[in-house]
């Protein structure tokens, strides 16, 4: 039973290419977030939603862009894929968001090259 | 600027030897503080977290951490590692009222048997 799950778990593209990755929680969690893992090592959110409402939108490129049909499920769509690209994609969810106990689960990651 | 630095890129430990890996922070006021480890290629986990309470917060796999608030500081130790600690430790912060989990850049643990 997993809490938080992506798919693909690896993706190999060309450049210039659209494509997208799919998170799902079945936590019950309101919150959604998309979280970026550079080659070494470094996490930093790129997006977060609430009951599927943007609230955080840090300074990512507009080729990114998060939907989230319900608030069990945040996906990303990635358009015109650059090699910078290329890195880990977490997804995690957690019961809220500027509350005082919000706790963040994490997904299994996605591993996206771009050749 | 916020941030969250974590001082030890990569420490190197034999098996035993106890551990202790520094986080500090930039906030000011009241925060959530969180540790995650990342064992080679999985997923991060929550190892253990300090909402409020005891400074003092005992985690999963024998890990402790020491909220001192005057030092910003939020270290993290294990008396005894195991080969199987070998992974990468995140330290993060939340600001209460804020959304953001600011992560600090990690610090790379091997532990040799």
């Amino acid at each position: 039973d997993t809490a938080v799950s992506q798919t693909p778990k690896y993706l190999v593209t060309q450049m210039g290419n659209d494509k997208s990755i799919k998170c799902e929680q079945n936590l019950g969690h309101d919150t959604m977030y998309w979280y970026k893992q550079d080659s070494k090592k470094f996490l930093k959110i790129m997006f977060s939603y609430n009951n599927k409402e943007l609230i955080i939108n840090e300074t990512v490129p507009n080729r990114f862009s998060p939907k989230s049909p319900d608030k069990a499920h945040l996906n990303l769509h990635i358009n015109s894929l650059e090699l910078g690209d290329s890195a880990v994609y977490f997804c995690a969810s957690s019961r809220e968001t500027s509350g005082s106990r919000q706790t963040q689960y994490f997904g299994p990651g996605t591993r996206l090259l771009v050749l | 600027a916020q941030s969250v630095s974590q001082h030890n890129h990569h420490v190197i430990l034999s098996e035993a030897a106890s551990l202790e890996l520094g986080c500090n922070y930039s906030y000011g006021g009241t925060v959530n503080l969180f540790w995650y480890v990342q064992y080679p290629g999985q997923h991060l986990q929550l190892l253990l977290k300090y909402f409020s309470g005891d400074p003092l917060v005992k985690g999963i796999k024998g890990f402790e951490a020491e909220f001192i608030k005057s030092k910003f500081s939020f270290n993290l130790r294990k008396p005894s590692v195991q080969w199987s600690d070998t992974a990468e430790y995140f330290c993060a912060v939340k600001k209460t009222g804020f959304q953001k989990l600011v992560f600090g850049t990690g610090t790379r643990l091997l532990v040799s048997p």
